[in-house]
């Protein structure tokens, strides 16, 4: 089964707007990560923000988690051309399952 | 060197065909994981193991069978497949799991683009 419900499903933004794609979770998480995915390729971790964390920072990427409301949020600003990807949050279910969310198309318009 | 290679990257075979998929990865990772996407879905957890020894099988069909010869090298098996089973096919390692508190950060092959006709 799935671990997260990512909104919107789908996103279409011009370049240099910002982009945010949430994330919801069931299970209680020792952490949460965020992965890119290109058409037909191998996912590439993005950022990982531990439980005890808020927010965090990495590069044009802000992630913030609220673990009150099962609920994560994953910014991209300045967006360009290349960020055009599906992105997915995943969490480790039990010891050793890493189960990923829905995840949100982002297309970035030129 | 933190990548994970998969080959073939591309691979089509009859529903009576046996075939293999190979992972290998030189990160020292003693965590790999199979998964298998359909298109616009998100990938499916299919098998983990842990340390050589498979920990865990998500209800997968036995014509899927796993094999780990070597900390580096990770297999799947594939045998009497259905249309349905084609997906991309992708391997996964990580350095281990929270609970020896290790990175859990996985790394991801490019994926086997798979076609049962």
């Amino acid at each position: 089964s799935q671990q997260g419900e990512e909104d919107p499903q789908a996103l279409s933004i011009q370049e240099g707007e910002n982009a945010t794609m949430n994330c919801s979770y069931k299970t209680s998480i020792n952490n949460l990560q965020w992965y890119r995915q290109n058409s037909g390729r191998g996912l590439v971790h993005l950022i990982l923000i531990r439980s005890n964390e808020r927010e965090k920072h990495s590069g044009r990427l802000r992630v913030t988690l609220d673990t009150s409301k099962k609920s994560s949020s994953l910014l991209i600003t300045a967006s360009r051309a290349a960020d055009t990807a599906s992105y997915f949050c995943a969490s480790i279910q039990g010891a050793q399952k890493l189960v990923f969310g829905q995840g949100t198309r982002l297309t970035i318009n030129p | 060197d933190t990548e994970v290679t998969q080959t073939p990257k591309h691979l089509v075979m009859g529903m009576t065909n046996k075939k293999s998929l190979k992972c290998e990865q030189h990160m020292g990772h003693r965590a790999m994981y199979w998964y298998k996407q359909k298109a616009k879905k998100p990938p499916e957890l299919m098998f983990v193991y842990s340390y050589e020894k498979l920990s865990i099988n998500e209800s997968v069909p036995s014509r899927f069978s796993p094999e780990c010869p070597n900390s580096s090298l990770l297999n799947l098996h594939l045998h009497a497949l259905q249309p349905e089973d084609s997906a991309l096919y992708l391997c996964a390692s990580s350095q281990g799991f929270i609970s020896a508190g290790l990175n859990t950060e996985a790394f991801f092959g490019q994926g086997t683009r798979l076609t049962v006709v």
